[in-house]
């Protein structure tokens, strides 16, 4: 069965400093991608998605980026964090002819 | 024309009650309807589907009911339980489409 890993749980990290949050997809070939990020008590905003190794689109211009090196690993990074990137940040993916599957998600809170 | 709409924002339920969410589309090329629930600290955890062929899905006491005309679906929670307290995400997205687009969500409590 697929699962998708995603880490770490939870993070704080002081402004100015770098991000990288990883997520891995076991059990399936070439997802399709996504980052989201949740502000508390909000909805979900697509932050980036992948539809193949080396192929990022982002939804949102802002202080993050994304790379997929391999073909079930997705990563968010930043140079340098704000203090408006605090959030939940979601990790799914989805395959041609299933619905979109969540990680368990990063709390990460810029100080 | 990509947004999906949701309704209410919040919702408070009695124990045993009916809970219902709502949830209007505008895009025609929309042909999968997933909803989601989702716990605090956790991600979305898909909870039941429909296609528009069908007017409505049920899954022990969750039931999706489908308008394709009125371009309208909802979720109704039957007997509902303090354990189903919970935020609650409709979505649409179009057959071949790369993205799910996701209502605003509803915050579900169900009290004891």
């Amino acid at each position: 069965s697929q699962t998708i890993h995603q880490w770490p749980a939870t993070l704080v990290q002081p402004v100015g400093s770098p991000l990288s949050l990883e997520c891995t997809v076991e059990g399936t070939s070439n997802p399709n991608l996504y980052w989201y990020r949740q502000a508390a008590g909000r909805g979900l905003q697509l932050l980036f998605y992948s539809v193949g190794i080396g192929q990022i689109s982002s939804e949102v211009p802002q202080n993050l980026s994304a790379s997929r090196p391999q073909d079930r690993q997705f990563i968010l990074s930043s140079k340098k964090l704000l203090l408006s990137d605090s959030g939940f940040y979601l990790c799914a993916w989805r395959g041609e002819y299933t619905e979109a599957f969540f990680g368990q998600g990063t709390r990460l809170t810029v100080v | 024309q990509q947004q999906v709409k949701q309704s209410p924002q919040s919702l408070i339920v009695q124990k045993g009650g009916i809970s219902i969410i709502n949830c209007a589309y505008e895009n025609t090329a929309f042909d999968y309807f997933p909803w989601y629930q989702q716990f605090p600290g956790k991600g979305p955890a898909l909870l039941i589907a429909i296609r528009p062929d069908v007017s409505e899905k049920k899954e022990g006491r969750f039931t999706i009911s489908f308008n394709k005309s009125a371009k309208q679906f909802s979720l109704h929670i039957m007997d509902s339980q303090p354990g189903d307290s919970a935020t609650y995400f409709c979505a649409a997205r179009a057959t071949g489409g790369f993205k799910t687009i996701f209502g605003a969500g509803t915050r579900l409590f169900v009290k004891a």
